[in-house]
């Protein structure tokens, strides 16, 4: 297996744009959990999916941030507008059951002028 | 409070010297708890996870303190490469079962020659 994938590795946009960030977690884990990571705040948990479903979203900032989980293999996290505030590495885990190890995509790491 | 919290460092450390990480969580209520190590610019990756009675790989021990709800980590003859940031996490869980965990915000070694 590859691994958890994202996309893109890295993302340079205007102030007020619109931005997606996409995972594909590692196949069979039903655990999919969005992460932020900044120099202030270090790795803070967004929102966590279990079976598609959204059981926390606690950690999301703001209503412009949102993310969707269509299926099993996919989940996009959306910036609208993007703020230059939101400048972050955005990391994707996914993990088999609950108490067991989270597995990490290499991030994106998100500009926003 | 946080709910996990580690001393940021950095500890700057010789090679084979032997140094110790501590970290205290909130909630009395966590179930499992992990080191990561996360390098420069990469995604964490699980470093070991901690078990109530203890638990050692090769250079590198860890232990849990339940009643006073701190989890430790203690790495021996410590070599170059193991200049990164530690990262401890703790699986705060659900109701049903659900897995979330809590990361804290890291601590830096650095080991020089």
């Amino acid at each position: 297996d590859a691994g958890v994938i994202q996309s893109p590795r890295h993302e340079v946009t205007e102030m007020g744009q619109e931005v997606t960030l996409r995972c594909k977690p590692i196949s069979g884990h039903n655990s999919l959990f969005w992460y932020r990571q900044t120099m202030m705040r270090g790795l803070e948990l967004l929102i966590y999916f279990n079976n598609n479903v959204p059981i926390d979203d606690s950690g999301m900032p703001e209503d412009r941030f949102s993310a969707k989980m269509p299926n099993a293999s996919f989940s996009t996290l959306k910036i609208q507008p993007s703020e230059p505030r939101d400048s972050a590495v955005y990391f994707c885990a996914s993990s088999l059951l609950v108490d067991t190890e989270a597995f990490f995509g290499q991030g994106t790491r998100l500009t926003v002028v | 409070r946080k709910e996990v919290e580690q001393d940021p460092g950095p500890f700057n450390v010789p090679e084979g010297a032997t140094v110790a990480f501590n970290c205290t969580y909130s909630n009395s209520a966590s179930q499992s708890f992990f080191w990561y190590r996360q390098d420069c610019r990469k995604e964490p990756k699980l470093l070991m996870s901690v078990y109530s009675s203890g638990n050692e790989d090769g250079r590198f021990t860890a232990q849990l303190n339940r009643a006073s709800q701190y989890i430790s980590l203690l790495i021996r003859d410590s070599k170059l490469s193991d200049s990164a940031t530690y990262l401890c996490v703790v699986n705060k869980g659900f109701s049903g079962g659900y897995n979330k965990l809590i990361f804290g915000a890291g601590t830096r070694l650095a080991v020089h020659p």
